[in-house]
């Protein structure tokens, strides 16, 4: 069965900080994935995905990830956060035509002003 | 953001009740979906709908029916509550084929609070 595994739980940075959360997923075949972000009391928008092509995938607000099949990974970057970017971040993987979209358990990120 | 309504926003209802919470999308979608998410799971499928009267479980769909009688309805109901069913409720929508079909946008949630 596919799953997804996002490492941190929580992460707290001071603004201005570079940022990277990753995201591993178990899935032996071709994947489309997807970083979605929740503030607080709000729902999940997506920020950025990948089907294929360039494996660094440029999202909204500065966000990116980097698609390594090799390693199975999607990871979300941002090279210097802000305050307004304290939310929780949920990486989500569908694998295969008739695969359903699986959500990692999220990392809640704490940005310190 | 994509034309999702869910209601009601906030419920609280007692052990035994059966409880209907509802979505409405205006985007003419084929596919919509019921989510639940709670603390340290993330978000898990309860059922989705690939059309009108198409309906298909998902990973937690126990305690749960679902019922989508127009395209842009999509009913969950819990057949006889539980505290287990505490939760945050997410309906989303994705098109109908290609990257339309893969991505999809979620409403605004239902809390739903069981004595």
């Amino acid at each position: 069965a596919q799953s997804v595994s996002q490492h941190n739980h929580h992460v707290i940075l001071s603004e201005a900080a570079s940022l990277e959360l990753g995201c591993n997923y178990s899935y032996g075949g071709t994947v489309n994935l997807f970083w979605y972000v929740q503030y607080p009391g709000q729902h999940l928008q997506l920020l950025l995905k990948y089907f294929s092509g360039d494996p660094l995938v440029k999202g909204i607000k500065g966000f990116e990830a980097e698609f390594i099949k090799s390693k199975f990974s999607f990871n979300l970057r941002k090279p210097s956060v802000q305050w307004s970017d304290t939310a929780e971040y949920f990486c989500a993987v569908k694998g295969g035509s008739q695969g359903n979209l699986i959500f990692g358990k999220g990392t809640k990120l704490s940005v310190k002003p | 953001d994509a034309g999702i309504t869910q209601s009601p926003r906030h419920k609280v209802t007692e052990t035994g009740t059966p409880v209907t919470l509802r979505c409405h999308q205006t985007e003419n979608h084929r596919y919509m979906y019921w989510y639940r998410q709670d603390p340290g799971h993330g978000l898990r499928l309860i059922h989705y709908s690939y059309g009108v009267k198409d309906t298909d479980k998902g990973e937690v769909s126990d305690g749960y029916s679902v019922s989508r009688s127009k395209t842009e309805d999509f009913l969950l109901t819990l057949e006889s509550a539980t505290s287990s069913q505490t939760s945050v409720y997410f309906c989303a929508i994705s098109g109908d084929s290609g990257a339309a079909l893969e991505t999809q946008y979620f409403g605004p949630g239902t809390r739903l609070l069981v004595l």
